[in-house]
C-alpha cells in the first residue's frame, strides 16, 4: 500500500496569512495513464470531507482561489495564500493512482 | 445539485451484520464509480471499497475483504454496503464519495458496534 506522510499535524496560523502543508508518498503518484492522482480534501469541524483540489493543481468546482496545489512524483503542497476563519479544519491529501486509496493522517489548520 | 445520502446506520453487537445504503441524486448514477469511506471517531479517513460504474469490479481494503460486499442498484440510484461479521473496530462514520477524485461526499451514516 501507497502511505501517505502530511506535515506538519498542526498548524496555527493568523488571519490573513499563508499556511502550506506538506503531503510525502511512498512511492510515485504517477500513473500508467500519466496523471498523478492526488487530491486535497478539507473537512470543518462536524462536517463530511470536501474535495478542494485533484490530480495535484486543479481546483474543484467552487474552490476559492486562495487554496492552490503544487508538486510532483512523491512531494506535494496545498498552500492557503491568505487564511480566513472558515477555513479551520482538518486538511488530507489522498493518493487514487492504486488500490487501495490511501490518506494522509491529516493537518489540523486553526487561528492563533 | 448533487446530492448522496447514506441511510442505515446503528448500534450492532459484535458479529452480526448491516446494510448501508447510499441514495444518489443529481448525477448520471450509472455514469460513475462509487466509494465507501469510513472514519473512526476522533480518527482519520480510511478507504473501504470502490465499486466501477457498471458492478462488474469491486475493490476493498484488506480489513473488510471478505466480510464487506459494495454492490449498486443503477435503476434504483442506490449504492450499498453489505456488512457482515461486524467487528468493534469497524464503529465508524460511513461515507459514500462520488467517482475517482472523490468529489461529492454524503453527510455519513454511523455504526457503532458495541455489544
Amino acid at each position: 500500500d501507497i502511505v501517505m506522510t502530511q506535515t506538519p499535524l498542526s498548524s496555527p496560523v493568523t488571519l490573513g496569512q499563508p499556511a502550506s502543508i506538506s503531503c510525502r508518498s511512498s512511492q510515485s503518484l504517477v500513473h500508467s495513464d500519466g496523471n498523478t492522482y492526488l487530491s486535497w480534501l478539507q473537512q470543518r469541524p462536524g462536517q463530511p470531507p470536501r474535495l478542494l483540489i485533484y490530480k495535484i493543481s486543479n481546483r474543484f468546482s467552487g474552490v476559492p482561489d486562495r487554496f492552490s496545489g503544487s508538486g510532483a512524483g512523491t512531494d506535494f503542497t496545498l498552500k492557503i495564500s491568505r487564511v480566513e476563519a472558515e477555513d479551520v479544519g482538518v486538511y488530507y491529501c489522498m493518493q487514487a493512482t492504486q488500490f487501495p486509496l490511501t490518506f494522509g493522517g491529516g493537518t489540523k489548520v486553526e487561528i492563533k | 445539485q448533487v446530492q448522496l445520502v447514506e441511510s442505515g446506520g446503528g448500534v450492532v453487537q459484535p458479529g452480526r451484520s448491516l446494510r448501508l445504503s447510499c441514495a444518489a441524486s443529481g448525477i448520471t448514477f450509472s455514469s460513475y464509480g462509487m466509494h465507501w469511506v469510513r472514519q473512526a471517531p476522533g480518527k482519520g479517513l480510511e478507504w473501504v471499497a470502490v465499486i466501477s460504474y457498471d458492478g462488474n469490479n469491486k475493490y476493498y481494503a484488506d480489513s473488510v475483504k471478505g466480510r464487506f460486499t459494495i454492490s449498486r442498484d443503477n435503476s434504483k440510484n442506490t449504492l450499498y454496503l453489505q456488512m457482515n461479521s461486524l467487528r468493534v473496530e469497524d464503529t465508524a462514520v460511513y461515507y459514500c464519495a462520488k467517482d475517482g477524485s472523490l468529489d461529492y461526499w454524503g453527510q455519513g451514516t454511523l455504526v457503532t458496534v458495541s455489544s
